[in-house]
């Protein structure tokens, strides 16, 4: 079957960084995104990775290893309003999206 | 620009009852989807339409009707709710580009069957 694994939750401080990782087993791979979403609120696009290595967009880099199938998503320089859930999806040989759970990623003072 | 709205935005709805979902994208994208999400599990594909006029089933499609007349709408319709359908409705469009089209998201509808 098809699968997408992340951490339930993590906890960072502001200002720090984090690193949310996610590893898949997908029949085929045409891609792979991260979605934020706040509390709420409806998923927002944040990257795409279809090609090994990293994607640098701001404070959030994007990382793929389609071989070990492992994604990560860092986050530097931490605000409060990155507090949030974070989705992994891949897109499937069907060019449909499989989605992870979710990471919720609470960040203190 | 709206980008995608959807109606209502929340609703609470007898077991047994018929209900319409709208879903309505000003973005001019090919490609429309229905999602529920349900806490602990990942976002899960209902139905989803390519283009205007087609419709193809996800991976939870039992219990639910898609029509997609036009570009812009794509209603979902629950024939007779049940309270398994209780969850979080997120409709979603992308330019259909099948290499590397991204989803835009809807702010959703919360359900609650009782």
């Amino acid at each position: 079957g098809q699968n997408i694994d992340q951490p339930t939750e993590m906890t960072a401080t502001e200002g720090a960084i984090v690193q949310i990782n996610c590893t898949y087993q997908t029949s085929g791979f045409n891609g792979l995104f991260w979605y934020q979403q706040h509390a709420g609120e409806a998923p927002t696009f944040l990257s795409y990775n279809v090609l090994d290595g990293l994607e640098e967009k701001g404070r959030f880099s994007s990382f793929l290893s389609r071989s070990k199938g492992y994604s990560y998503l860092l986050l530097k320089e931490l605000q409060m309003k990155d507090s949030a859930s974070y989705l992994c999806a891949v897109k499937d040989s069907n060019y449909q999206l499989i989605w992870g759970a979710g990471t919720k990623l609470i960040i203190k003072p | 620009i709206a980008g995608i709205t959807q109606a209502p935005t929340s609703q609470i709805l007898a077991a047994g009852r018929r209900m319409t979902l709208r879903c309505t994208q000003d973005m001019r994208h090919n490609a429309m989807y229905w999602y529920r999400q349900d806490l602990g599990l990942g976002l899960r594909l209902i139905h989803y339409s390519n283009t205007a006029g087609t419709t193809g089933k996800g991976e939870v499609p039992d219990g639910y009707s898609v029509s997609r007349a036009n570009t812009d709408d794509f209603p979902l319709t629950l024939a007779s709710a049940v309270p398994s359908q209780t969850s979080v409705y997120f409709c979603a469009s992308s330019d259909g580009n099948r290499e590397t089209d991204t989803q835009y998201f809807g702010p959703g509808t919360r359900l609650t069957v009782l």
